[in-house]
C-alpha cells in the first residue's frame, strides 16, 4: 500500500499567521496520462465527520474559504491556511486515491491556536 | 442537497452481531460508491472497504476482509456495515462516505458517524 506521512504531528499557530501542513506519499500519486495528482486533503473537527476540502493536491471543494490552498506534485504535498481563524482548530488528513479502491490517509495533523 | 445520515450509537458485548446503516440523499444513490471508514478512539482514519449500491459489488481492504460484511438495499438509498461476531477491538466510530465518481475519486461527502462500543 501507498503510505502517506504527514508532518507535523501536531501545530500551533497564532491567529491570523499562515499554518502549513506536509504530507509526503510512498510512490508518486501524479498519473501522467492527465497529469493528476490523486490526492485530497480532509478537516475533521472535534465531534464531527471528516470534511473533504482539497482535492487533486489543489482544487478547492465549493464552500471552502479561499485561505485554504493545495500545492505539490508527485510525492509531496502541502495544506496552507493563510490566515489562521479560530474555526480552523482541527485535525487535517491527506489522502491518496491513486492507488484506488486501496484508499490511504495520513496519520493526521492536529491543528491548535497558539 | 447530498446527505448520508446512519442509525445510532450502539452499545454491544463480545460476541453479538451488528448491523449498522448509512442512508443517502440528494442523489443517484445506486449510482456512487459508498466507502465505510473506521475511526479508533484518538486515533485517525482507515478505509475498509467500498460498495457499489447497484449492483451490490464490493471491495474491501484486506485488513477488514473476513471481519465485517458490507450490503447495499439501493430501493431504499441504504447501504450497510455489519459484523457477525463483535470484539471489544471493534470499539470504534464508523463512517459511510460518498466517493465523488469512479473509485479513483475522494470521499466528498460523510454520514455523521455511528459510535459502536462492544464491552462486557
Amino acid at each position: 500500500d501507498i503510505v502517506m506521512t504527514q508532518s507535523p504531528d501536531s501545530l500551533a499557530v497564532s491567529l491570523g499567521e499562515r499554518a502549513t501542513i506536509n504530507c509526503k506519499s510512498s510512490e508518486s500519486v501524479l498519473y501522467s496520462s492527465n497529469n493528476k495528482n490523486f490526492l485530497a486533503w480532509y478537516q475533521q473537527k472535534p465531534g464531527q465527520p471528516p470534511r473533504l476540502l482539497i482535492s487533486w493536491a489543489s482544487t478547492r471543494e465549493s464552500g471552502v474559504p479561499d485561505r485554504f490552498s493545495g500545492s505539490g506534485s508527485g510525492t509531496d504535498f502541502t495544506l496552507t491556511i493563510s490566515s489562521l481563524q479560530a474555526e480552523d482548530v482541527a485535525v487535517y488528513y491527506c489522502q491518496q486515491y491513486y492507488n484506488g479502491p486501496r484508499y490511504t490517509f495520513g496519520q493526521g495533523t492536529k491543528l491548535e491556536i497558539k | 442537497e447530498v446527505q448520508l445520515v446512519q442509525s445510532g450509537a450502539e452499545l454491544k458485548k463480545p460476541g453479538e452481531s451488528l448491523k449498522i446503516s448509512c442512508k443517502g440523499s440528494g442523489y443517484n444513490f445506486g449510482s456512487y460508491w459508498i466507502a465505510w471508514v473506521r475511526q479508533m478512539p484518538g486515533k485517525g482514519l482507515e478505509w475498509m472497504g467500498i460498495i457499489y449500491p447497484d449492483d451490490s459489488y464490493t471491495k474491501y481492504s484486506p485488513s477488514f476482509q473476513g471481519q465485517v460484511t458490507m450490503s447495499a438495499d439501493k430501493s431504499i438509498s441504504t447501504a450497510y456495515l455489519q459484523w457477525s461476531s463483535l470484539m471489544a477491538s471493534d470499539t470504534a466510530m464508523y463512517y459511510c462516505a460518498r466517493l465523488a465518481g469512479s473509485q479513483y475519486q475522494p470521499f466528498d461527502s460523510w454520514g455523521q458517524g455511528t459510535l459502536i462500543t462492544v464491552s462486557s
